[in-house]
């Protein structure tokens, strides 16, 4: 089994409509985070979360939200999503600062 | 605004050649640069990762080059195989910032023909 698993794979939703995306991971890490690929942009950071009790806005976090509902899961909401929201979406992990980042193996969403 | 800069976007060897991946970035904060390698359907991986106290890092047929005066750092791969074709993205980290996470490069899509 992979250790950071997320869920979906894959979604195609409606513009103005709610979706979740799920990540749970194995690790026992205590870091998780949400990442957006663009092609041509990289990878770039939604939320992050350090512990349950604590979540932070990443560099794009407009339009989305996030919940960690324990230490091996964090979700990422679009309350209402929109077709820019169109992209790769990853979840990650680590253990500590400037350690090895765990990713799954994303989701692609596509908003019509 | 972004914080590190990759180039090329996309990049086609010959089995053997040395495809050679650069990133350049602004921040003297940083301390921590590492290499991401993804293959389609999948998630990054770690490839390799360097500090700035050293100059170069060596792992297999991988080499990071790492030059703090210019603020640049490269990858190389060695005897590049069919096998290496991958998108690759560099990192970047920053301790002391406000979110002290990784700032990725914008990737680099290389092929290697057989």
């Amino acid at each position: 089994d992979a250790d950071v698993t997320q869920t979906p794979r894959n979604r195609i939703t409606k513009t103005g409509k709610r979706i979740m995306l799920e990540c749970s991971q194995t690790k026992g890490h205590d870091r998780m985070y949400w990442y957006r690929q663009d092609p041509g942009l990289g990878l770039r950071l939604i939320y992050y979360s350090f512990d349950v009790k604590d979540i932070n806005k990443g560099e794009i976090s407009d339009g989305y939200s996030v919940s960690r509902q324990a230490q091996a899961k964090f979700s990422l909401s679009l309350e209402s999503a929109i077709p820019n929201q169109t992209a790769l979406y990853f979840c990650a992990t680590t253990q500590g600062w400037n350690t090895e980042a765990f990713f799954g193996q994303g989701t692609r969403l596509t908003v019509v | 605004q972004q914080q590190v800069k990759q180039s090329p976007q996309s990049l086609i060897v010959q089995k053997g050649g040395i495809p050679i991946i650069n990133c350049a970035y602004e921040n003297t904060a940083f301390d921590y640069f590492p290499w991401y390698q993804q293959f389609p359907g999948k998630g990054p991986a770690l490839l390799i990762a360097i500090r700035p106290d050293v100059s170069e890092k060596k792992e297999g047929r991988f080499t990071i080059s790492f030059n703090k005066s210019a603020k640049q750092f490269s990858l190389h791969i060695m005897d590049s195989q069919p096998g290496d074709s991958a998108t690759y993205f560099c990192a970047a980290s920053d301790p002391y910032g406000s979110a002290r996470q990784l700032t990725f490069g914008s990737g680099t899509q290389l092929t290697v023909l057989p």
